[in-house]
């Protein structure tokens, strides 16, 4: 079965500080995956996706993550936080026409 | 160009009733999704339609139903409604290929 495990519900960084949110699949074949961004009472926004090609995505508004085969990992990172930063991240793989998300991480930005 | 539009925004039903949520796809996108996402959770995939049929199912019981039309605008049916199901549900729509999903700002449903 897949799935995609999110390690840590909440995260606090301050200001300026590197930021770290950590995603983990799996599935019996790599995955295409991704990361979106949810502000309160609203969607989900994409960040970045990876399908195939370069294991180290770039994507908006500073944020990257790299895919890891060995490790199952796609974890996203951004070298200075801001403070609009704050909101709820998700990870998501896809597969056979189906989407799992993790249970997402919130991000809290301290100034 | 228009992003995906979901009506309505927020819905109070009471348990054992049947509701009907819509979703209007980005224009020149073929494929729709739809998603639960309770409270504190991350979203849970209900199903996905691709030109007017059913493709990809999650773990969701019949009486949660689904329809494209031919505008590739989408329904999602739920019946029977059960306290559980309160929940912002999502509708996503895409071109068919994994990378393009938009999402919506989704429909808030309260089961009292």
């Amino acid at each position: 079965a897949q799935s995609v495990t999110q390690l840590g519900s909440h995260v606090s960084v301050s200001e300026g500080a590197l930021v770290l949110l950590r995603c983990n699949y799996s599935s019996s074949v790599p995955p295409y995956l991704f990361w979106y961004v949810q502000y309160p009472n609203q969607g989900l926004q994409l960040l970045l996706k990876y399908t195939t090609g370069a294991t180290l995505v770039k994507g908006i508004n500073g944020f990257e993550a790299e895919f890891k085969k060995s490790e199952t990992s796609f974890h996203l990172t951004k070298p200075s936080a801001h403070m609009s930063d704050a909101a709820e991240y998700f990870c998501a793989s896809y597969n056979f026409n189906k989407f799992y998300f993790g249970s997402g991480t919130k991000l809290n930005v301290k100034p | 160009e228009t992003g995906v539009t979901q009506s309505p925004t927020h819905l109070i039903k009471t348990r054992g009733q049947q509701v009907t949520l819509r979703c209007s796809s980005q224009s020149g996108h073929n494929t729709v999704s739809w998603y639960q996402q309770a409270l504190g959770q991350g979203p849970q995939f209900i199903f996905q339609y691709y030109r007017e049929e059913e493709n990809g199912r999650g773990n969701f019981p019949p009486r949660f139903s689904g329809l494209q039309f031919p505008n590739y605008s989408s329904e999602l049916n739920v019946n029977a409604l059960e306290l559980d199901d309160s929940a912002l549900y999502l509708c996503a729509s895409s071109t068919g290929q994994a990378g393009g999903y938009t999402f919506g700002s989704g429909t808030r449903l309260t089961v009292v």
